[in-house]
């Protein structure tokens, strides 16, 4: 168990829909970080927040967006849906502000499928 | 920006033999390079992790070497056993920074009794 929680574990919705995904970082860690999973892309990484701030942007797209709360929790949401955002999300944490050579723990991932 | 390509994509092996999973990236600048093991239904875990003022990394049947001027990177299992049956992702970022890790796409190791 990383210590990174997220939910929920699977989500079915239908196209067009708007979904928010959720993620509680390990005690102490202040930088999240989205990835999505699919099978033709691998790990994308989508973008970063530390400490409630966006620190870095990867290939999201605009109907895709995040935050990071007070409590350090962070969301994804996902917007207008097509079929092609079916994959699995991943949120990871980190103590540091960035840099890569932190380590990443990732949690459990969480299924959209999209109809 | 940063690309990582590994290879191969699958990979069988009998228990007990090793296992090479090799990546090669295209930035010069790339200093931390960590390898992550995925199970299915997990998220990845870090399992070894190199950094550039080092050549080679061992942690008891898991090694990982370097070769900067080659840019790539290698993972090395011995003695395998089926529980090493998994997805394997090497990644590269640089050190400092704003950086984030690119990951390569991935390994599917598969380790037969």
């Amino acid at each position: 168990d990383s210590g990174v929680t997220q939910t929920p574990k699977h989500l079915i919705t239908a196209t067009g829909q708007r979904v928010t995904l959720r993620c509680s970082p390990r005690s102490g860690d202040l930088s999240v970080y989205w990835y999505q999973q699919s099978l033709d892309q691998g790990l994308q990484f989508l973008i970063q927040y530390y400490n409630g701030e966006e620190r870095a942007k990867g290939n999201i797209l605009e109907r895709f967006s995040a935050q990071q709360f007070p409590d350090l929790h962070s969301e994804l949401n996902l917007s207008s849906l097509e079929l092609g955002d079916s994959a699995l999300y991943f949120c990871a944490s980190t103590s540091g502000q960035g840099g890569g050579a932190d380590t990443q723990y990732f949690g459990p991932g969480t299924r959209l499928t999209v109809l | 920006g940063e690309n990582v390509e590994q290879h191969p994509s699958t990979l069988s092996v009998q228990e007990g033999d090793s296992a090479v999973i090799k990546c090669t990236y295209s930035d010069s600048a790339s200093n931390y390079f960590p390898w992550y093991k995925q199970e299915l239904g997990k998220g990845p875990q870090l399992i070894i992790d190199i950094r550039s003022n080092v050549g080679e990394k061992k942690d008891q049947r898991i090694a990982v070497t370097l070769n900067k001027t080659a840019k790539h990177f290698s993972l090395h299992i011995t003695e395998t056993q089926p529980e090493d049956s998994a997805v394997y992702f090497c990644a590269a970022s640089q050190h400092s920074g704003y950086s984030t890790l690119t990951f390569g796409k991935g390994t599917m190791l598969l380790v037969s009794p």
